[in-house]
Parts: structure tokens; C-alpha cells; sequence
């Protein structure tokens, strides 16, 4: 079965610093991946995603991440912080392309100081 | 705009007492899923429906049931609530597998509370 890990499920960075969320998976084939963000009482929603292709995937708000085979993981960068970055978000990964079902990590709360 | 609809967003009900919960969607999707997420925890799924085929996932508890009448709405019952069950649910939606991106649509999600 395939698990997703988030490494730290609270980051806090200065408003222009680097935001660096850790996400690994474990999976035996190839996975999906996918990085989404959850805004104050919104819904989920898709950030960026790995299917296949390239392997540093840009995203929505200047987000980027890179699949790392090797290492197994899809960590998600953005090179500044901004305060509207603060919210949950969330590492996923899927099967196959032939199926939308996702597992979630457990999430990484992110907080920007002024 | 096209999107996912998820009312309430917060419910309380009591312990044992019957709830439903309730989703619908304008972007006329195949497939609609619901998740549970606990406090600090990552979204989990429930169960999913291609159409009218309903999917069930090994762990759901059998307290956790779903219709789906037509394309646009899914509801979400439980049939006895318990203090675990509190929880946000989440409905989504996606396209068949094959027919577009490969891509979740979520609604804002329903807080339940059970007192």
C-alpha cells in the first residue's frame, strides 16, 4: 500500500523567506503525486501535480516541486513567502492515472510572520 | 461559476441521532467521493461513486452510508453517530478516469460536531 509522509505538521517562515514543505511517499510503482492547499473554511485545492514528464512541476502562486525518484519525494518550494501563503496543505498521491482516488498525508500547517 | 456545494457548514447533531449531510455539483462529473478528516489528520477516504456504481472503501464503517438519486447531488448519512465521527467531511468530484485531468474538485466541506 502506498503511504505519503509530511515531515513537520507546523512550518512558520518571515514574510519573503522560503517555504520548503517535505513530503515523501512509499510506493513499489511509480506514483502520482500531488501537492494541494486548504485556505481558512475553503475546500481543498490543487496546487500543482507529477504525472509524468518533467520532473520540477510549477504550480498556482508561484509554488514549484520537484519528483525525486531517487529519493522519494516530492518536496514543495516557493522562493517567498507571502502572508496570503498561510493555510494547510496537504501531499497526496494516487495509484494510476486510471484512478482518482487520492491518499493524503496528514498535512502541514504553514504560518507567515510579518 | 461551476462548482462543489456543501451544506451545512457546520452540524451538530447527538449522540445516535441519525445525520445527513449533503453535496452538489454544477461541473457535471462522473464521479463524486467523500473524505473524512479528523482534527490534524489527513483527509481519508470513505467512498466514491462512478456514476450510480457505488465504491466502498475496506475500512469504512458500516454506520457511513451513501446516496447518490442523480449526477448533481451525493449525500452522506450516518446512521448512528458517534463522538469519533466528529470530523470535517469532504465531498469531491472528478471526471472518469481517461475523459479529462486528472484533477479533485472539492467542496468546503461540512464541520460535524456530536454532542
Amino acid at each position: 500500500a502506498q503511504s505519503v509522509t509530511q515531515l513537520g505538521s507546523h512550518v512558520s517562515v518571515s514574510e519573503g523567506a522560503l517555504v520548503l514543505l517535505r513530503c515523501n511517499y512509499s510506493s513499489s510503482v511509480p506514483p502520482y503525486l500531488f501537492w494541494y492547499v486548504q485556505y481558512p473554511n475553503q475546500g481543498l485545492q490543487l496546487l500543482l501535480k507529477y504525472t509524468t514528464g518533467a520532473t520540477l512541476v510549477k504550480g498556482i502562486n508561484g509554488f514549484e516541486a520537484e519528483f525525486k525518484k531517487s529519493e522519494t519525494s516530492f518536496h514543495l518550494t516557493k522562493p517567498s513567502a507571502h502572508m496570503s501563503d498561510a493555510a494547510e496543505y496537504f501531499c497526496a498521491v494516487s495509484y494510476s492515472s486510471n484512478d482518482y482516488k487520492l491518499s493524503f498525508g496528514a498535512g502541514t500547517t504553514v504560518t507567515v510572520r510579518a | 461559476d461551476a462548482m462543489v456545494i456543501q451544506n451545512p457548514r457546520y452540524q451538530v447533531t447527538q449522540f445516535g441521532k441519525p445525520v445527513t449531510l449533503s453535496c452538489s455539483q454544477t461541473l457535471n462529473h462522473n464521479v463524486m467521493y467523500w473524505y473524512q478528516q479528523k482534527s490534524s489528520q489527513a483527509p481519508k477516504l470513505l467512498f466514491h461513486y462512478y456514476d450510480k456504481d457505488f465504491n466502498n472503501e475496506a475500512d469504512t464503517p458500516d454506520n457511513f452510508q451513501s446516496r447518490r438519486p442523480n449526477t448533481s447531488f451525493c449525500f452522506l448519512d450516518i446512521r448512528s453517530p458517534g463522538l469519533g465521527d466528529a470530523a470535517m467531511y469532504l465531498c469531491a468530484t472528478s471526471r472518469e478516469p481517461g475523459q479529462g485531468e486528472q484533477k479533485l474538485f472539492f467542496g468546503s466541506g461540512t464541520q460535524l460536531s456530536v454532542l
